[in-house]
């Protein structure tokens, strides 16, 4: 159980540009979604944490308007990274919660911006 | 000080040895931890939860949990060049919902 499907897994864009990343839990109900991100050599920073219908919660720094979090069913989160620019290059990591499944992960997604 | 603290390593150990991976944490009403084994450019992979004091087995791999001293530990028994990899200690606070906060992680070498 908790298979979990990400993707794009890697993606390169160009500096302004707009990226949407697509986390799917595919075998349960994932009531709650955090978004993580991880730069190199570093541990995973929690970005901000999604229940389904509602508002995203953003951590202190992140930029609500610059990370769009889309929670709109229980099976589907987007993160759009809004006029991406270099130093948002890092790999982004989704892990939804739900039902009886603990903490899962996402393949994640390497964004390199150019 | 931070929520959750690990070595950052590298620790360096001989294949067939036994590995051992420390984490402390701040929050004493902190009830669920885990460990996440990450290779590098991959997304974290659970290895090991434990919630309750004394040690949990599963196969090569014993976490050990002390709430009294704050301190969780992973223990990789008969280690293999393929346990090479960074390890990540994560700590469900007690004030915090259902969100892990993670540790810098341990970057371990198995040297065959």
């Amino acid at each position: 159980g908790a298979v979990v499907s990400q993707h794009p897994s890697w993606v390169i864009c160009k500096s302004g540009t707009s990226v949407k990343i697509e986390c799917r839990s595919l075998d349960f109900q994932a009531t709650t979604m955090f978004w993580y991100r991880q730069f190199p050599k570093q541990s995973l920073m929690l970005m901000a944490t999604s229940n389904e219908g509602s508002k995203a919660t953003y951590e202190q720094g992140v930029e609500k308007d610059k990370f769009l979090i889309n929670h709109a069913s229980l099976t589907l989160s987007t993160l759009t990274v809004t006029s991406a620019h270099p130093e948002d290059s890092s790999f982004y990591i989704c892990s939804p919660r739900g039902g009886r499944y603990g903490y899962t992960f996402g393949s994640g997604t390497r964004l390199t911006v150019v | 000080q931070k929520e959750v603290e690990q070595n950052s390593g590298p620790l360096s150990v001989p294949e067939g040895a036994i590995a051992s991976l420390n984490c402390t944490y701040s929050d004493r009403g902190s009830q669920s931890f885990f460990w996440y084994r990450q290779y590098s450019g991959k997304s974290p992979e659970l290895i090991m939860s434990i919630y309750s004091n004394g040690d949990k087995e599963d196969g090569r791999f014993t976490a050990q949990l002390n709430k009294a001293s704050q301190y969780v530990s992973l223990l990789i028994r008969d280690s293999q060049p393929s346990d090479s990899a960074t390890y990540l200690c994560a700590v469900e606070l007690s004030n915090a919902g259902n969100m892990l906060t993670f540790g810098g992680g341990t970057r371990l070498m198995v040297k065959p």
